[in-house]
């Protein structure tokens, strides 16, 4: 089993600031990752996938890097409607694995 | 706009079974793979189960191997997650979610989840 890997856990931005939150893989994933935000009792919303193609809808300030083992989310700018759970995820091997997830607060 | 509406949750005695359908809608629902995943009370998302769109092939994590069986009827729009020999730690809320036409793919867009209770 692929072992997903976030960090940090929590991240405390001020709106407008730049966040980065980083993926790591147990082993090589190609470009087989997505990235998913979560707001408390809503279902995960794909940002990302192939490692850095934006979904349908998702605003330009969301970015995604990486490829084989280390991966990187980028929001630019952060905006009151970013703070969420941030989760990222392997679908290049059986089982597919998640992140732990990194929460992102109001610094 | 995808619509996903799972329902068929409640609470089950340990050893139970549940069957959760998931009613798909605004897309070709036989074109893609479909996937259940879950998140128990306060945790991250698990991945449990994969179907493609023809239903020829399907995957598990190994915890629910053997006990849960995921099938869809693309005459219905529906896809199923049958959940037999429930056990206390399947308590969570189970996410339908629409991948791609391909399963190795992404998961697209997801339903608003339905939350399954194990407990005595």
């Amino acid at each position: 089993e692929i072992v997903m890997t976030q960090s940090p856990a929590t991240l405390s931005v001020s709106p407008g600031e730049r966040a980065i939150l980083s993926c790591w893989a147990s082993q090589s994933v190609s470009s087989n990752l997505a990235w998913y935000q979560q707001k408390p009792g809503q279902a995960p919303r794909l940002l990302i996938y192939g490692a850095s193609t934006r979904a349908t809808g998702i605003p330009a300030r969301f970015s995604g890097s990486g490829s084989g083992t280390e991966f990187t989310l980028t929001i630019s700018s952060l905006q009151s409607e970013d703070f969420a759970v941030y989760y990222c995820q392997q679908y290049n091997n059986w089982p597919r694995t998640f992140g732990q997830g990194t929460k992102v607060e109001i610094k | 706009e995808v619509q996903l509406l799972e329902s068929g949750g409640g609470l089950v005695q340990p050893g139970g079974s549940l069957r959760l359908s998931c009613a798909a809608s605004r897309f070709t629902f036989s074109n893609y793979a479909m996937n259940w995943v879950r998140q128990a009370p306060g945790k991250g998302l698990e991945w449990v189960s994969t179907i493609s769109g023809s239903g020829g092939s399907t995957y598990y994590t190994d915890s629910v191997k053997g006990r849960f069986t995921i099938s869809r009827d693309n005459s219905k729009n529906t896809l199923y997650l049958q959940m037999n020999s429930l056990r206390a730690e399947d308590t969570a809320v189970y996410y339908c979610a629409k991948g791609g036409i391909v399963v190795v793919a992404a998961t697209f867009y997801w339903g608003q989840g339905t939350l399954v209770t194990v407990s005595s």
